[in-house]
């Protein structure tokens, strides 16, 4: 159990449906991320909260939205997605924007059809 | 241009080996390296990490080796086991402003019996 809770785990979507990831951190924590993981690359930060303010946002297509309405709750909402936005989507959420360590959850494993 | 590389991208090691992964970075300015595991199926979690004012941390098995001048670190397993078989990832960051971790392509481990 990492304290940091990702549904669903699998998610496979056509392109011009909508869905939305939800992430839900038990640990305290005060700023959540969002992250990209595909095969063979770094893994991909997209969005930053802190106390449910945005601070970053890494050039991510709009296709991807993100919303914090607290800072226990993170998620992404997703729109006309492309094949190549097929992959593995992490939340972790750490204690401040600044401080490690970063604790990640299990993830949702996107598929675009 | 990639922050952090890393590798080899894959190591296959015997059982009670040592199993050595080796990572470069870019941003003379980064102060702190954590070192991510990653069983299939779940998020990456906090191995060990190292912070530049020192050039070597051991957590029981896992060593991390730190050199400040060439600006790379490594993580050695002592006594390979076959449950230490998963993907690691090294990462660095400056511990100011939006906490970016930097992470590596990452190293998947087999360690067979």
């Amino acid at each position: 159990e990492t304290g940091v809770t990702q549904t669903p785990r699998h998610l496979v979507m056509g392109m011009t449906n909508k869905k939305s990831l939800k992430c839900e951190q038990h640990l305290g924590h005060n700023a959540m991320y969002w992250y990209k993981q595909s095969a063979k690359k770094p893994l991909e930060l997209m969005f930053v909260y802190n106390f449910k303010e945005q601070t970053e946002n890494n050039s991510v297509p709009s296709r991807f939205s993100p919303e914090c309405p607290n800072s226990s709750h993170l998620f992404l909402h997703l729109h006309t997605l492309q094949p190549e936005d097929s992959a593995l989507y992490l939340c972790a959420s750490s204690q401040g924007p600044a401080e490690q360590p970063q604790h990640f959850g299990d993830g949702t494993r996107l598929s675009i059809l | 241009q990639q922050q952090v590389k890393q590798s080899p991208q894959s190591l296959i090691v015997q059982k009670g080996g040592i199993s050595i992964i080796n990572c470069a970075y870019e941003n003379t300015a980064f102060d702190y390296f954590p070192w991510y595991q990653q069983f299939p199926g779940k998020g990456p979690a906090l191995l060990i990490a190292i912070r530049p004012d020192v050039s070597e941390k051991k957590e029981g098995r896992f060593t991390i080796s730190f050199n400040k001048s060439a600006k790379q670190f490594s993580l050695h397993i002592m006594d390979s086991q076959p449950g230490d078989s998963a993907t690691y990832f090294c990462a660095a960051t400056l511990q100011t402003g939006a906490n970016n971790l930097f992470f590596g392509t990452g190293t998947r481990l087999t360690v067979i019996p």
